[in-house]
């Protein structure tokens, strides 16, 4: 089993829909939390992190963890073509910098 | 900044010839990653560095990858003798170091071996 689990989807939605993604996790000792996105022939980019549990937001996206249930999920609202990408989530331990990413969920607005 | 360079951009090569690719991180990064994606495994980690040396080379697949950071500007990953399972795109990334631990990828390296 990996130790992140991310649906890899194909997900298409409607210009204007809430997107949702999220990822599951085995290891309890990953504090980190980030999703990252990569457009088609790109390498990935940082969206957004979050440490431990709760919420953050960032404009028109917001970031969840529980790490009670070792859940962790990704909101775009009002979303736009120009999302159209791969979504990665990433986490790691305190202890070091490795992140373990999970498989990445594509997703397509459609205008 | 120019961001994480990396070349070649593609290659194409034939089985069991060697492949060098190279890296040069974003100036005052501290950590150098090289990861490698594909449709069936995602993106895994190689192997990655600090201040130049080699911390968790745990992800290389076999004695066939090494890799190699002789200075703070400039690291390689080198397959040989490649395969044609070795087919991926390969990224480098660099990181500060900070809080959070923000990678910063090149472009990647698109290898195909046939």
């Amino acid at each position: 089993q990996k130790e992140v689990e991310q649906d890899p989807g194909p997900l298409s939605v409607p210009e204007g829909a809430i997107v949702s993604l999220n990822c599951t996790y085995s290891n309890s000792a990953f504090q980190y939390f980030m999703w990252y996105r990569q457009y088609s022939r790109k390498g990935p980019e940082l969206l957004m992190y979050t440490y431990s549990s709760g919420n953050k937001e960032d404009g028109r996206f917001t970031a969840q963890v529980d790490k009670s249930s070792k859940y962790i999920s990704l909101f775009i609202r009002d979303s736009q073509p120009s999302d159209s990408a791969t979504y990665l989530c990433a986490m790691r331990r305190a202890e070091d910098y490795k992140l373990s990413f999970g498989a990445g969920t594509t997703v397509t607005v459609r205008a | 900044d120019a961001g994480v360079i990396q070349s070649p951009r593609h290659e194409v090569t034939e089985m069991g010839q060697e492949v060098t690719l190279r890296c040069k991180p974003i100036s005052g990064h501290d950590y150098l990653f090289w990861y490698r994606q594909t449709m069936m495994r995602g993106l895994e980690l190689l192997i990655y560095f600090n201040n130049n040396v080699p911390i968790d080379d745990s992800g290389m697949p076999e004695d066939r990858f090494s890799a190699k950071m002789p200075n703070a500007s400039f690291s390689t990953l080198k397959i040989q003798p490649s395969e044609p399972r070795d087919s991926a795109v390969y990224f480098c990334a660099s990181s500060p170091g900070t809080f959070a631990g923000e990678l910063f990828f090149g472009e990647g390296s698109r290898l195909t071996v046939l």
